[in-house]
């Protein structure tokens, strides 16, 4: 059974710091990962993706991956209230598989 | 470019009922997926389509759970009869091709089984 593992939260932080969202995966053979986004009771958002080892910057979003240590994260730098949603992490071997989603982490920023 | 559109957003039914969702995906994109989301947990993949064939429904109910997508566009998900456990958000995606690593979701259709 592939698993991601992601902590539930809810993480909170102040406007204007860094948030740290984490996430591990049980399938060595996963070759792509994702981040979405989702706001409460709206569909996921896909906001990052990133393939290879090492970190993924755009725009106040950092994705960093570690396949070694089947460690996926994401950084948001200068965090908004408008960034308040659940991070869901998902995760992809190549070909015809589907992606497989964590439970997300619900994210607040305290402005 | 128009999104994956999804019917109704919302729907209550009883229990024992049937119920059907609709969804139109991104014109071009082979690959369809539905996702049941329950509230608190992350998308489960029900069933993936490429075209109008099956790539993969092995978290299907399938007793009860029945999905087409007949002419390779257009994609039904079909509940019968419904579980008080079925109650949860419905979601479709669509990529370019079943090699595409990028999903986009259709807004959802939540269902609430009384």
């Amino acid at each position: 059974q592939k698993e991601v593992e992601q902590n539930s939260g809810p993480l909170s932080v102040p406007e204007g710091a860094i948030a740290s969202l984490n996430c591990t995966y049980s399938d060595r053979g996963s070759q792509s990962f994702f981040w979405y986004r989702q706001y409460s009771g709206k569909s996921p958002e896909l906001i990052m993706s990133i393939y290879s080892n090492g970190d993924k910057e755009d725009g106040r979003f950092t994705a960093q991956l570690n396949k070694a240590s089947q460690y996926v994260s994401l950084l948001i730098r200068d965090s908004q209230p408008s960034d308040s949603a659940t991070y869901l992490c998902a995760v992809r071997e190549e070909g015809n598989t589907p992606l497989v989603f964590g439970k997300g982490t619900r994210l607040s920023v305290i402005a | 470019e128009a999104g994956v559109a999804q019917s109704p957003r919302y729907k209550i039914i009883e229990k024992r009922q049937s119920v059907a969702f609709w969804c139109n995906p991104i014109s071009g994109h082979a690959t369809l997926y539905w996702y049941q989301q329950i509230l608190g947990q992350g998308p489960k993949l029900l069933i993936q389509f490429q075209n109008n064939g099956v790539v993969d429904d092995s978290q299907l109910p399938k007793d009860r759970f029945s999905a087409e997508r007949l002419k390779g566009v257009d994609s039904t998900l079909k509940i019968q009869p419904a579980k008080l456990e079925d109650s949860a958000v419905y979601l479709c995606a669509s990529s370019l091709s079943i090699r595409d690593t990028e999903a986009f979701f259709g807004q959802g259709t939540r269902l609430t089984v009384v």
